[in-house]
């Protein structure tokens, strides 16, 4: 079972709000990913992340920013929302040649 | 744009036939792999074939890879009804270790 947790797992906050999306693993992955994905449709990468202190973005631009402080650790922020940015947001882990391990998600609607 | 894309995009059977899903990506790999994605939920890895390999066999999964056409396919022997899910590949685009996603096959197995 895979170690990787995303909190909150729905949120539905009002339009100019900041939110902080949260993801942990426990698995000492060096490697992680911020994915976007909108209902019966594909993923797309937003952000990632080869290690501490390194951050990239991915290939749908994004407006939110993310962190990588901690190994353990890549929370994505939105600093101020929009109904645009209302979407399921899917946060992975990996090893450099292995298979990725997902989040349970984190829906957010923005009204 | 994205890496992958899969063919059909959504697929239909009756329980305990077979189930072929196709993924076509664009830049050169180190591996490919499969994913699974209930109704909504985080990612789970099925297979993980790298670019050296041409078959793979996990219990009821057959996944081959064909380098030259750049493309892969997904066989789901004996389909239940439990394997009802959409389906993605995932590549390390190009050799970045960032996996990015097809665009998915919806499948369905009727009972």
């Amino acid at each position: 079972e895979a170690d990787i947790y995303q909190t909150p797992r729905y949120l539905v906050i009002g339009t100019g709000k900041k939110i902080t999306l949260e993801c942990s693993q426990t698995m000492g992955h060096d490697k992680m990913y911020w994915y976007q994905q909108d209902p019966g449709m594909e993923l797309h990468l937003i952000h990632y992340s080869y290690g501490v202190n390194s951050t990239e973005k991915g290939d749908l631009s994004s407006e939110s920013t993310v962190s990588r402080i901690r190994t353990e650790h890549f929370p994505l922020t939105l600093e101020s929302a929009r109904p645009s940015h209302t979407s399921q947001y899917l946060c992975a882990s990996s090893e450099y040649t292995t298979e990725a391990f997902f989040g349970q998600g984190t829906r957010l609607t923005v009204v | 744009s994205q890496q992958g894309e899969e063919d059909p995009q959504a697929l239909s059977i009756q329980e305990g036939e077979n189930a072929t899903m196709n993924c076509s990506y664009k830049t050169s790999i180190n591996n490919l792999q499969w994913y699974r994605q209930n109704s909504g939920r985080g990612l789970v890895h099925l297979i993980l074939i790298r670019s050296n390999e041409r078959e793979k066999h996990s219990g009821r999964l057959r996944v081959t890879l064909d380098t030259s056409k750049k493309s892969s396919s997904l066989l789901i022997t004996a389909s239940r009804a439990a394997d009802t899910a959409s389906y993605f590949c995932a590549t390390d685009a190009g050799g970045t270790y960032k996996y990015i996603f097809g665009t998915g096959t919806r499948l369905k197995v009727l009972a």
